[in-house]
């Protein structure tokens, strides 16, 4: 079956540090997807990234930057120069081939202090 | 604009009650799931449906069946409501990758959640 760890339940930054929220993933699948979501404090979950298995180059996205690596099963998100509207709870999320079979981690909570 | 439509908001139900949870989306999806939210435990996977009539379990189905007549609606049925229920329920939706012609990202549309107290 499907599973994400993160480990990290709650990380507290200052304004303009950089921050890693960690993820790690199990599956037996060898094609299968991995996700990012944010959950501001309104509540409806923003998607942010998707990534498939064949494809392990770092992405960057303005301030966010994943970097996936399957040697060791992780899809971590770094998030640089933080800011205040970054305040939130962040999931990732590991999919099967056709995109069912969701599984989501237990979430990080990131709070950004000016 | 993508939309996933939960019936209630809001529902306050008693121990024992058969609770209906309602979910339809308008984009044509094929899969249709619905997770709980719980502080600490971010969002579980009770059901998952790839398909009209098709169903699988997730990580917690007990206690939940669900039914998927039409492809655009997905209902979760607490049979006997218990207060270790109450909870944030999230129906979401997804398409397949190949189709053509259709980008797609695998994006999880999600409705705006049903929040059930069970007194």
């Amino acid at each position: 079956a499907q599973k994400v760890t993160q480990a990290q339940t709650e990380i507290s930054v200052v304004e303009k540090e950089d921050v890693t929220l960690d993820c790690v993933y199990e599956t037996r699948d060898t094609t299968y997807y991995l996700f990012w979501y944010k959950q501001p404090p309104s509540g409806e979950l923003v998607f942010l990234i998707r990534r498939n298995s064949f494809d392990e180059q770092n992405e960057i996205s303005g301030r966010y930057s994943w970097n996936f690596q399957k040697s060791t099963s992780s899809f971590n998100f770094t998030i640089t120069a933080s800011q205040v509207v970054d305040s939130a709870v962040y999931f990732c999320a590991l999919s099967g081939l056709n995109n069912n079979d969701m599984r989501f981690g237990a979430g990080t909570r990131l709070t950004v202090k000016p | 604009d993508v939309k996933v439509t939960q019936s209630s908001r809001y529902l306050v139900k008693r121990t024992g009650e058969k609770v209906f949870l309602e979910c339809v989306q308008d984009m044509d999806h094929e899969n249709m799931f619905w997770y709980r939210q719980d502080p600490g435990l971010g969002l579980r996977l009770i059901y998952f449906s790839y398909d009209v009539k098709m169903k699988e379990k997730g990580d917690i189905p007990e206690g939940y069946s669900v039914s998927r007549e039409k492809k655009e609606r997905f209902s979760l049925i607490l049979e006997s409501a218990s207060t270790n229920q109450t909870s944030m329920y999230l129906c979401a939706s997804s398409t397949e990758d190949f189709k053509l012609g259709v980008p797609n990202t695998g994006e999880l549309f999600f409705g705006e959640g049903s929040r059930l107290t069970v007194l």
